[in-house]
């Protein structure tokens, strides 16, 4: 099956402490993407990425850090500097951005709660 | 920058037509999509409009748009029970980069 899997679903940080989330995609999608959702609100991008090797900050980057070295996985590691991490995050790609309908499918999402 | 506002809560019986709206600021938007969020879920998408098009049919799902009043809206015929979830619309920029609203609450009475 063909998608965007994260893990883990849940996931708690202790203070001080730097935490990574996965985001691994087999649709051999160029773009990938990380949202913030707090409750009642919509999506706030917090990092994305083109192509290999290159990634760009979105809207809310600070406190967090992504690396994509390869193709189908863009980790994003919340960091201590970001104050208030508890939030859902979700990862997203699509075929990318040079495509005029750039539709973006979405993985399950991980919870993260501060302990 | 771009700005994209839904109402926050529908409520319809079973049954019913639901319609949910969005406006949006950015007149360079390319495509207008719209997507279903389940409890705990990530996002579904459910359809999309291209911007030079005023409506869009897909089975019981019909979009309007509404370009000189950027205006979005979807139309859910016949909804149902498992129709309750969040709905967001989303604008695609001439970038590519999509604006989010904060969703609208789809509560469906049986």
């Amino acid at each position: 099956d063909g998608g965007i899997t994260q893990s883990p679903k849940y996931l708690f940080r202790k203070e001080g402490q730097n935490v990574t989330l996965s985001c691994e995609q087999n649709l051999n999608h160029d773009a990938m993407y990380w949202y913030r959702q707090d409750p009642g609100q919509g999506l706030r991008l917090i990092y994305y990425s083109q192509i290999v090797n290159d990634f760009q900050k979105g809207d809310i980057a600070e406190g967090y850090s992504v690396s994509r070295e390869k193709k189908e996985s863009f980790p994003l590691t919340v960091t201590s500097a970001q104050k208030n991490p508890t939030a859902f995050y979700l990862c997203a790609s699509s075929r990318g951005q040079v495509i005029a309908k750039n539709i973006q499918y979405f993985g399950a999402g991980t919870r993260l709660s501060v302990l | 920058g771009e700005d994209v506002e839904q109402s926050l809560f529908l409520s319809v019986r079973e049954g019913d037509s639901s319609v949910i709206n969005c406006t949006y600021t950015d007149s360079s938007s390319t495509y207008l999509y719209w997507y279903k969020q389940e409890p705990g879920a990530g996002l579904q998408l459910l359809t999309y409009i291209f911007s030079n098009m005023d409506m869009k049919q897909d089975q019981r799902l019909t979009v309007l748009l509404n370009k000189k009043d950027k205006h979005l809206s979807l139309r859910i015929a016949d909804t149902q029970t498992g129709d309750s979830a969040i709905y967001f619309c989303a604008e695609g920029d001439a970038g590519n980069m999509l604006t989010f609203g904060g969703g609208t609450r789809l509560m469906v009475k049986p």
